[in-house]
């Protein structure tokens, strides 16, 4: 079945430094792939999203990669800030429109 | 430009009673979708709906839980005779068309059981 999931529960990193939250996915026939953050009380806010033609897409700070081979999915966040720390989400676009979501990550970055 | 708006943001109801959970998608969306979130999980999808229409309802529970977008007016997620396992965080999301768009979401409606 589908399944989204994530590696570490948990990533703390020291500020300045840079952060990598990875994710794997199941389902090959997935074609778009969205990491939200989440920070405590609030809904998801979208970061970055990466089409299944892509294999690399830069944003502000933060760089998503897509390995199709593995189905393997990661977020790099370039020169952490206290503001980063939150729950970071990936989630896969089914072809219904429907998203599924991994567990998530706690990333918690420390001054 | 206001994003996705719900309410209430928290909602407090008996076992028993119904609990209704509005959403306005983002001005120029006709697309919303419903995911519930428990403590310490991630998001669940329930239902995708656009006006007058459920796309897709293969995450709603078969009983007690229903959910609208009519022409006019907010989306409505209602739960009747609620029970303890239904507290959670229920989260609407928008997109402006169909299948792979970005999907933004509101805050959410914190619902609790007593």
């Amino acid at each position: 079945g589908e399944s989204v999931g994530l590696h570490l529960p948990t990533l703390s990193v020291q500020e300045g430094d840079n952060s990598i939250i990875n994710c794997a996915y199941s389902n090959s026939a997935s074609d778009y792939f969205i990491w939200y953050k989440q920070e405590s009380g609030k809904g998801p806010q979208f970061i970055i999203d990466i089409r299944s033609n892509m294999d690399k897409r830069q944003g502000q700070r933060v760089t998503v990669l897509l390995n199709k081979t593995v189905k393997h999915l990661s977020l790099q966040i370039a020169a952490t800030q206290p503001g980063d720390s939150a729950v970071y989400f990936c989630a896969e676009a089914g072809n219904t429109g429907k998203l599924i979501f991994g567990q998530g990550t706690t990333l918690q970055v420390k001054p | 430009n206001a994003g996705v708006m719900q309410n209430p943001r928290h909602l407090v109801r008996r076992r028993g009673q119904e609990a209704r959970l509005r959403c306005s998608p983002m001005k120029g969306h006709s697309h919303v979708y419903w995911y519930r979130q428990l403590p310490e999980e991630g998001l669940k999808f329930m239902v995708y709906l656009q006006k007058e229409n459920i796309i897709d309802e293969s995450g709603m529970p078969k009983e007690r839980f229903s959910a609208e977008f009519p022409k006019e007016g907010p989306s409505i997620l209602r739960i009747q005779q609620v029970v303890r396992g239904d507290s959670a965080a229920y989260f609407c999301a928008s997109s402006p068309t169909l299948g792979t768009d970005t999907q933004y979401f509101g805050p959410g409606t914190r619902l609790t059981v007593l």
